[in-house]
């Protein structure tokens, strides 16, 4: 069975610091990981695919397979970024099916 | 952009009550998804649906759980008879072809009295 961790509840950072969002796995195929935002009640919406190895909004994720895991990360933190982030995985036999992590609340004070 | 919309985005329904929560996919997407909230808690998967049947479901989507696609374009999750623990949010989602173009819509809050 796969199972995503993400083991911090609350993350407060301070403006224009760092931030990682810890996320773990575990699958024994190649699963395909992605982050999802959240903002105040607002609707899931794509952040980063780890296929597409992009940068969106200024965070990266790479995923370390030795490691299991797909971390989150951006430099300089911006108040914008103060929300909801999950990590979710797809496995390669579940055609479109999603599997949460608890989710990470991210407060960026100035 | 398109959004995949839900409706009501707040219902309030007494137990053992039936309730049916609708979503509009993206009108090209062929896969659609029901997941749940419950306050606190992970987003959890519901079921998967493609050409008109039920490609997976989980442990919580019992026999009272039930979805259709009744006119080619709107998504419906029924619940036959609430329970307080039903109570949670649902959120649609749809994409083209697996994860292509995967989008939730903003969901419908349901609490169950």
């Amino acid at each position: 069975a796969q199972r995503v961790t993400q083991p911090e509840k609350l993350l407060s950072v301070f403006k224009g610091a760092p931030v990682e969002l810890k996320c773990n796995y575990s699958y024994s195929g190649s699963p395909e990981l992605f982050w999802y935002v959240q903002y105040s009640r607002q609707r899931l919406q794509l952040l980063l695919r780890h296929i597409s190895r992009e940068s969106i909004k200024g965070f990266t994720a790479d995923l370390n397979k030795g490691e299991t895991s797909f971390h989150l990360k951006k430099p300089f933190a911006q108040e914008e970024d103060s929300a909801m982030y999950y990590c979710a995985l797809s496995a390669t036999d579940s055609w479109g099916k999603l599997q949460f992590g608890a989710g990470t609340q991210v407060v960026v004070t100035p | 952009e398109p959004e995949v919309t839900q409706t009501p985005s707040h219902q309030v329904t007494q137990m053992g009550q039936e309730v049916i929560l609708r979503c509009v996919p993206i009108s090209n997407h062929l896969y659609f998804y029901w997941y749940r909230q419950i306050l606190g808690q992970k987003v959890e998967f519901l079921v998967s649906f493609y050409n008109n049947e039920i490609s997976e479901k989980s442990e919580i989507f019992d026999d009272q759980f039930s979805v259709e696609r009744p006119d080619g374009s709107n998504f419906t999750l029924k619940i036959r008879s609430t329970k307080l623990e039903d109570s949670a949010m649902y959120f649609c989602a749809s994409s083209f072809g697996g994860l292509t173009g995967y989008t939730f819509g903003s969901g419908t809050r349901l609490t169950v009295v």
